[in-house]
């Protein structure tokens, strides 16, 4: 979707090192959040914003943290690379209740 | 412990005719549900959603239902057509933040 940009769309990294993952929006949603998708568990949230410098935690966010300085952007940090990071991570936006979410095309992290 | 669960990894349809996509969940609190649907190195793409108040939802060839005693939702695709074949997914929420959700997703095959 043009609204919503993920950079890089491929990476891959070595075990301990740092890593940041961009999402950037020109909608000017309220919400985003970073999921990772793997198989067998659908999609699963690692962390959201509802404003800037609002973020929380989701239900994977062990290893991860993120920051929103600007509406438009939100990164994904994974401290230090682990292999089980190894994933598909997609970034969504949304207005909020009633909207559905718009996703970027995703980023795929290879961790060795 | 999975809130939202489609159990069928998978279903095999005959194009023209019905699909129909399960989906159950146990939290009582929800009162949103989406489907989305998903192509290979692509972001989901949202599909249909319906709230608690209703209790069916119809969108050109896509209508979800929802049964709230039994806690179950479908999503029907009539006529099935070839670019149907994708993952779809079952989310819901009942956060203020608008937290969703996801099932596992069931990949639906549309043959020829």
């Amino acid at each position: 979707d043009a609204g919503i940009t993920q950079s890089p769309r491929h990476k891959v990294t070595e075990t301990g090192t740092p890593v940041t993952l961009r999402c950037h929006q020109t909608e000017n949603h309220r919400y985003m959040y970073w999921y990772r998708q793997d198989p067998g568990h659908g999609l699963r949230l690692i962390h959201y914003s509802y404003g800037v410098k609002d973020t929380d935690k989701g239900e994977v966010s062990d290893g991860y943290s993120v920051s929103r300085s600007k509406t438009e952007d939100f990164l994904l940090t994974l401290e230090s690379a682990t292999s089980s990071q190894t994933s598909v991570y997609f970034c969504a936006i949304s207005e909020g209740r009633g909207h559905g979410y718009t996703f970027g095309s995703g980023t795929r992290l290879t961790v060795v | 412990d999975q809130q939202v669960k489609q159990n069928s990894p998978s279903l095999s349809v005959q194009e023209g005719r019905i699909s129909i996509l399960n989906c159950d969940y146990t939290n009582s609190m929800f009162d949103y549900f989406l489907w989305y649907k998903k192509y290979p190195a692509e972001g989901p793409t949202f599909l249909i959603s319906i709230s608690s108040i209703k209790d069916k939802n119809e969108d050109g060839r896509f209508t979800v239902f929802l049964n709230k005693s039994a806690k179950h939702l479908s999503l029907h695709i009539v006529p099935s057509q070839p670019g149907d074949s994708a993952v779809y997914f079952c989310a819901a929420t009942g956060d203020s933040n608008y937290q969703l959700i996801w099932g596992a997703g069931t990949k639906l095959i549309i043959k020829p």
